[in-house]
């Protein structure tokens, strides 16, 4: 049963552009979301985060949308560069549980080409 | 200061045998988490440790187990290994702050481990 789904295995952008990179949910009872950025061979780092209290939330070039009714967020990167060309995954959480478990979409990889 | 480390990097094994691999969190985190990396799967949750206490698990054979010490560092152990187990495995910690909104969790680089 996979909660958290990123549909788009590979998403292949010019230099400039945006690139929307999208995840859909599940479980209601996530209030939490991040995207993670992986390079081959590196653990992944964080990017950005949203609180289901907020349906939106900037940092630079990275900006993540919530759409709670819809179960739905997109990260858009704009302008992309080639530098973000990498593994994206959203995770999601339950707070107020007492954990910090994390759950994966199975990530996509976005290509920003020249 | 200094990240997530985790031993080995790599590793190949054979089926049947068992593997341990370590993680040390950043100074001062008190939970680490443990996930599973293979194509096509994402990132699956493996088990969560804080304080020395497994808290939380995933839907893994009971050939995946894992503890955590006093100084907060961690190992994962698996038994009998499959084929099936190759993948990359991560490691996660967190400060893990009692009645925070939540707790980012900082990833290691990985071990890659292969089962022939």
């Amino acid at each position: 049963d996979q909660q958290v789904k990123q549909n788009s295995p590979s998403l292949s952008v010019q230099e400039g552009r945006i690139s929307i990179l999208n995840c859909d949910y599940t479980n209601s009872m996530f209030d939490y979301f991040l995207w993670y950025k992986k390079y081959p061979a590196e653990g992944p780092t964080f990017l950005i985060s949203i609180s289901s209290i907020k349906d939106k939330n900037e940092d630079g070039r990275f900006t993540v949308f919530l759409n709670k009714s819809a179960k739905h967020l997109s990260l858009h990167i704009v302008p992309s560069q080639p530098g973000d060309s990498a593994v994206y995954f959203c995770a999601a959480s339950a707070t107020g549980y007492n954990t910090d478990k994390l759950i994966f979409g199975t990530g996509t990889r976005l290509q920003v080409f020249p | 200061k200094a990240g997530v480390t985790q031993t080995p990097r790599y590793l190949i094994k054979t089926r049947g045998q068992q593997v341990t691999l370590s993680c040390s969190p950043i100074s001062g985190h008190r939970s680490v988490s443990w996930y599973q990396q293979t194509p096509g799967q994402g990132l699956q949750f493996l088990f969560e440790y804080f304080s020395e206490t497994q808290r939380n698990k995933g839907n893994f054979p009971g050939r995946f187990s894992g503890r955590q010490f006093s100084n907060s560092r961690s190992e994962m152990n698996v038994s009998t290994l499959e084929l099936g187990d190759s993948a990359l495995y991560l490691c996660a910690s967190s400060l893990s702050i009692l009645d925070s909104s939540y707790n980012e969790q900082f990833f290691g680089p990985g071990t890659r481990l292969t089962v022939l």
